[in-house]
């Protein structure tokens, strides 16, 4: 592994089902996010984590948990998904809270 | 509220020099982000301003001005590879990344 990777790829769900989007990065960064992007619309933060065990509320967390069990991992979780959930998610991490950000490839995420 | 503005679209020639604004009003200022990423491919860090004046590398500069509110990404010499859309970033009193919806440039020949 080499930087930060996600899966799936992409994704095609029905409403109300649960789906887990996965993150993993090696490089050891303790702070770790989660935004959507949306044609349009700048990115949007999701849930962060400035380091393992903690985590907290970005500008649209509703309808999303994360957790953050170690360094490494990030899942992120849409516990009934709704249509208007239907976007692009990235993952991204950065050594501490206050350097540039590390995008993973992204999930391609579609509700019907 | 928090804002980011920065055009949606602009075109340049090849060879040419381009630059992309970017005007922002957040709640506190720690600091701004060029990102450039690729249609269908994930953003990639350009370069970030924290104090004024201008922060050059290579073919990229960027420039920030705080009491205007104002930053701009200055790219020379451009290739066709540099079509992407430019995403302005600024990190609030949070800490957290406020983005722009993105400029789309697009390089003709």
């Amino acid at each position: 592994i080499a930087g930060i990777t996600q899966a799936p790829t992409s994704q095609i769900l029905a409403a109300g089902r649960r789906m887990t989007l996965r993150c993993t990065q090696d490089m050891r960064h303790n702070a770790m996010y989660w935004y959507r992007q949306d044609l349009g619309l700048g990115l949007r933060l999701i849930h962060y984590s400035n380091t393992a065990g903690t985590t907290g509320k970005g500008e649209v967390p509703d309808g999303y948990s994360v957790s953050r069990a170690n360094t490494d991992d990030f899942p992120l979780t849409l516990a009934s998904a709704v249509p208007s959930q239907t976007s692009v998610y990235f993952c991204a991490s950065s050594e501490s809270g206050y350097n540039e950000q590390f995008f993973g490839p992204g999930t391609r995420l579609t509700v019907l | 509220g928090q804002n980011i503005d920065q055009p949606t679209e602009m075109t340049a020639t090849e060879g040419a020099i381009v630059q992309i604004n970017c005007t922002y009003q957040t709640s506190g200022f720690n600091g701004l982000f060029w990102y450039q990423q690729h249609a269908g491919e994930a953003p990639t860090f350009l370069s970030y301003n924290v104090l004024d004046g201008l922060e050059e590398k290579g073919r990229f500069s960027s420039f920030l001005s705080r009491s205007k509110g104002y930053s701009y990404l200055l790219l020379k010499e451009l290739q066709m590879k540099d079509s992407a859309s430019y995403l302005c970033a600024v990190m609030d009193s949070n800490y957290q990344l406020i983005w722009g919806a993105g400029t789309k440039l697009i390089i003709k020949p």
